[in-house]
């Protein structure tokens, strides 16, 4: 079985702070790794992933996130945070021997100017 | 070059009826996978098609069935539809098995 957790709703920031969305998994065999974000009236959009390698990766828009397999987290950053980064992000996991994508419940990002 | 698109954009309809949504994936991808999107949840995995076979399925019933053609594209038909499967329904497709792209969605109404 495998599973995400994003322990916060919701998460509000002032915009040109750094930004951070917390998640944590649960998998059997080796975990990939994904950040989502999601528009209002719209679907996910891919931000990154972990496959394998370097622990922090980079992706989309300004955003990086670790990988700590100790602490079974994957936490999506962003430095400095803009408005237009306001929107439900997404983090998933799937067992490198699977082939579905476990979704956690979705953390509301608000970034106010 | 097109992402991954969906058809209807919205849809209507009763209890007890049947549904059939569309999908076409991005250009190049194999793979087309089917989540549920309920109200101010994540997505819940439903199946996934590969080679035209249903590779793997979630937790859902056999009421949730699909297709796919030769060209990749896919169907969902969902039957006997119940109040709860109200959903922003999406479709994503894949290509070498890592990170999926999603298309818009369907948002279906059952009444």
């Amino acid at each position: 079985a495998q599973s995400v957790a994003q322990p916060e709703d919701q998460v509000n920031v002032a915009e040109g702070n750094p930004l951070t969305v917390k998640c944590t998994y649960s998998v059997s065999g080796n975990p990939y790794l994904f950040w989502y974000v999601q528009y209002p009236n719209r679907g996910l959009q891919f931000l990154l992933k972990y496959i394998t390698g370097d622990n922090l990766v980079k992706g989309s828009y300004g955003f990086e996130a670790e990988f700590n397999k100790s602490q079974t987290s994957f936490h999506l950053k962003k430095p400095s945070a803009l408005v237009s980064d306001s929107a439900l992000y997404f983090c998933a996991v799937r067992d490198m021997r699977d082939y579905k994508l476990s979704f956690g419940a979705g953390t509301t990002v608000t970034v106010r100017a | 070059d097109a992402g991954v698109t969906q058809s209807p954009t919205h849809l209507i309809k009763t209890r007890g009826q049947q549904v059939t949504l569309r999908c076409s994936p991005k250009s190049g991808h194999d793979t087309v996978s089917w989540y549920q999107q309920a109200l101010g949840q994540g997505p819940q995995f439903i199946f996934q098609y590969y080679e035209e076979e249903e590779r793997q399925r979630g937790n859902f019933p056999d009421r949730f069935s699909g297709h796919q053609f030769p060209n990749y594209s896919s169907e969902l038909n969902v039957n006997a539809l119940l109040l709860g499967d109200s959903a922003l329904y999406l479709c994503a497709s894949t290509e070498g098995g890592n990170e999926q792209y999603f298309g818009p969605g369907t948002r279906l109404t059952v009444t």
